[in-house]
């Protein structure tokens, strides 16, 4: 079953960008616009953040945006602020009627 | 406002059986597929089951098939999670949470704040 791939840790100054990358397979990201992105601070519980790869629910912020190439979906923050500083999950459908989530990326902000 | 709160976590030893329980409040709970997943300690999210609005459209992960099953009972705005033959690795924070719309969850829009499971002898 589906196991996203996320880069363990990334980092970035107050003001600048990063973006968070998650790969899949024909079979989760790369077969369905079904990609979302969650946030979650520590001891909180998750929150929705991106869905259907590049769309925001009301109230988050635009600094979050989203975007999917092949079997890679990518999540990008800009103009950091340190209340961004939490872990990110990526999530997607899958083709076994599942859900699938990465394996979560800390984000620090120097 | 939409709430989700879980319920029946404890402490069990392997082999043993659970049953979480999730009441939902602030929309109409027929209306929304749900999904269980879980958040071993100091590990990551694991989708474990889903289910769509009127319980005709199951699934769940690999590693749980044959031993847990999703089940709802929409006159009492309820999500179910019975858990069989428990094992160690089983332990994590089972969270509920709310699909977009009546079909099979493709997201989790709305989370509860977990009931913890502890499968140990």
């Amino acid at each position: 079953q589906s196991a996203l791939t996320q880069p363990a840790s990334v980092s970035g100054s107050p003001g600048q960008s990063i973006t968070i990358s998650c790969t899949g397979t024909r079979s989760d990201i790369g077969g369905y616009n079904y990609v979302s992105w969650y946030q979650q601070h520590p001891g909180k519980a998750p929150k929705l953040m991106i869905y259907e790869v590049s769309n925001r629910p009301s109230g988050v912020s635009n600094r979050f945006s989203g975007s999917k190439s092949g079997n890679t979906a990518s999540l990008t923050i800009s103009g950091l602020q340190a209340e961004d500083e939490a872990d990110y999950y990526c999530s997607s459908y899958t083709s076994s009627t599942t859900l699938g989530f990465g394996g979560g990326t800390r984000l620090t902000v120097l | 406002e939409v709430q989700l709160v879980e319920s029946g976590g404890g402490v069990v030893r392997p082999g043993g059986s659970l049953r979480l329980s999730c009441t939902a409040s602030g929309f109409t709970f027929d209306d929304y597929g749900m999904s269980w997943v879980r958040q071993a300690p100091g590990k990551g999210l694991e989708w474990v089951a889903g289910i769509n609005w009127n319980g005709g459209s199951t699934g769940y992960v690999d590693s749980v098939k044959g031993r847990f099953t999703i089940s709802r009972d929409n006159a009492k705005n309820s999500l179910y999670l019975q858990m069989n033959t428990l094992r160690a690795e089983d332990t994590a924070l089972y969270h509920c949470a709310r699909a977009k719309s009546g079909s099979f969850p493709t997201r989790c829009d709305y989370w509860g704040q977990g009931t913890q499971v502890t499968v140990s002898s």
